[in-house]
């Protein structure tokens, strides 16, 4: 059964440092991987996946993440982290053997980016 | 496009009562599902459809039922509301037509039993 991990529940950053939220995952054939951020009150929007290709996936907002296939992780990251960032994100993962669109989310991790 | 909407957005019910939450959406995909979200456990799969008329379980199935008349609504029954039941509920969908499409989550439905 597939599954993910964020080991983190809070990352504090200072505005206009670099951020990395951390997400590590388990599946039984190849992974396809997503992140999305909830802003308060609000659904969820995506942000980036990851299928198959280079490892470095660049999404919405400045966001980019990086496939590690050996480590199992898939990290989101940005080179300069804004106030409006701070948000809930959550890494996901569906596994390239499940025939549906059955995902699998992480616990969440809360980001707060300070001015 | 309105994409995939939720209604209502706040509700109260008392335990035992039912209700049904209303999902829609106009996008055209044949999947949809339902995620429940409770504090430090993420979002977790309560019911899943892949058509009209095909529905299956999700993690966390007990205490909903889910009907799929037709390609547009998925509609979530709470038979008999338990404080348990006290949650933020998502609808999302997704074309099947592309096995690496992302979902597309509606607002949610803030949900409090008492």
């Amino acid at each position: 059964a597939q599954s993910v991990a964020q080991p983190e529940d809070q990352v504090n950053v200072a505005e206009g440092n670099p951020l990395t939220v951390k997400c590590t995952y388990s599946v039984s054939g190849n992974p396809y991987l997503f992140w999305y951020v909830q802003y308060p009150n609000r659904g969820l929007q995506f942000l980036l996946k990851y299928i198959t290709g280079d490892n470095l996936v660049k999404g919405s907002y400045g966001f980019e993440a990086e496939f590690n296939k050996s480590q199992t992780s898939f990290h989101l990251k940005k080179p300069s982290a804004l106030v409006s960032d701070s948000a809930l994100y959550f890494c996901a993962v569906r596994d390239s053997g499940t025939g549906f669109q059955k995902l699998v989310f992480g616990t969440g991790t809360r980001l707060l980016v300070s001015p | 496009n309105a994409g995939v909407t939720q209604t209502p957005k706040f509700q109260v019910l008392k335990t035992g009562q039912s209700m049904t939450l209303q999902c829609a959406q106009d996008m055209n995909h044949e999947y949809m599902s339902w995620y429940r979200q409770d504090p430090g456990m993420g979002l977790r799969l309560i019911h899943y459809s892949v058509g009209a008329g095909i529905t299956d379980q999700g993690e966390v199935p007990n205490g909903y039922n889910v009907s799929r008349s037709t390609t547009e609504d998925f509609p979530l029954r709470l038979l008999s509301a338990a404080p348990s039941q006290t949650s933020v509920y998502f609808c999302a969908s997704s074309p099947l037509t592309s096995r690496f499409s992302e979902q597309y989550f509606g607002p949610g439905t803030r949900l409090t039993v008492t």
